[in-house]
């Protein structure tokens, strides 16, 4: 069964600090994505990793993606408050039908 | 150039009513998946649909149904609703090509189910 497994759970960090969110799954997968989402509101698709040693950029995010340990990183950069949201990865099934999800990490930067 | 639109916004049902979600796909995407998000959680997946079929499904009870229409819209139809299915159900779209999904997902805004 495909799980996945992110930490922290919660984070609280400064304006201009770095930090980085972990996502670890337990099989094999094609497909790792990773979405925002403010309270209330829909998912907004950040990244999508096809490959081992996948890295992509976005302003102050960088995911990148590790399929030999199953892991992929989120990793922000001089964060500023804009970037609080609740930040979630996910896997997609072997037959790409259905993406699995990771619980979400919770995101707050104080000015 | 519309994206995934979902209606309603929001809906308050009493336990045991039936309710009906819908969901239009991003224009020239063809399948439909459907995932309920509880408070504090992430997304579970319930079904896609495909070819007005059921392609997968998941570990929902059977009052969860759903249905594609021709013009590749989807509904989700919950029966005999209780407390624990409030939540956030969100449509996701996606272009499947010789069979297999695309790896573009996008979500709708959802439609926030409150069941007193």
């Amino acid at each position: 069964e495909l799980k996945v497994e992110q930490n922290p759970l919660f984070l609280s960090m400064q304006e201009g600090k770095n930090y980085t969110i972990y996502c670890n799954y337990s099989t094999t997968s094609d497909r790792l994505y990773w979405y925002r989402q403010d309270p209330g509101k829909s998912l907004e698709s950040l990244f999508v990793l096809l490959s081992n040693g996948a890295v992509k950029q976005e302003g102050r995010l960088m995911a990148s993606l590790d399929t030999k340990a199953r892991l992929s990183t989120l990793h922000i950069t001089a964060a500023v408050h804009d970037l609080s949201a609740t930040y979630f990865c996910a896997v997609s099934s072997d037959s790409n039908y259905q993406l699995i999800w990771g619980a979400g990490t919770k995101l707050i930067i104080k000015p | 150039d519309a994206g995934v639109t979902q209606s309603p916004t929001h809906l308050i049902k009493t336990r045991g009513q039936q309710v009906t979600l819908r969901c239009s796909p991003k224009s020239g995407h063809d399948t439909v998946s459907w995932y309920q998000q509880a408070l504090g959680q992430g997304p579970q997946f319930i079904f896609q649909y495909y070819e007005e079929e059921e392609r997968q499904r998941g570990n929902f009870p059977d009052r969860f149904s759903g249905h594609q229409f021709p013009n590749y819209s989807s509904e989700l139809n919950v029966n005999a609703l209780l407390l624990g299915d409030s939540a956030l159900y969100l449509c996701a779209s996606s272009l499947s090509v010789g069979g297999s999904v695309g790896y573009e997902q996008y979500f709708g805004p959802g439609t926030r189910l409150t069941v007193t």
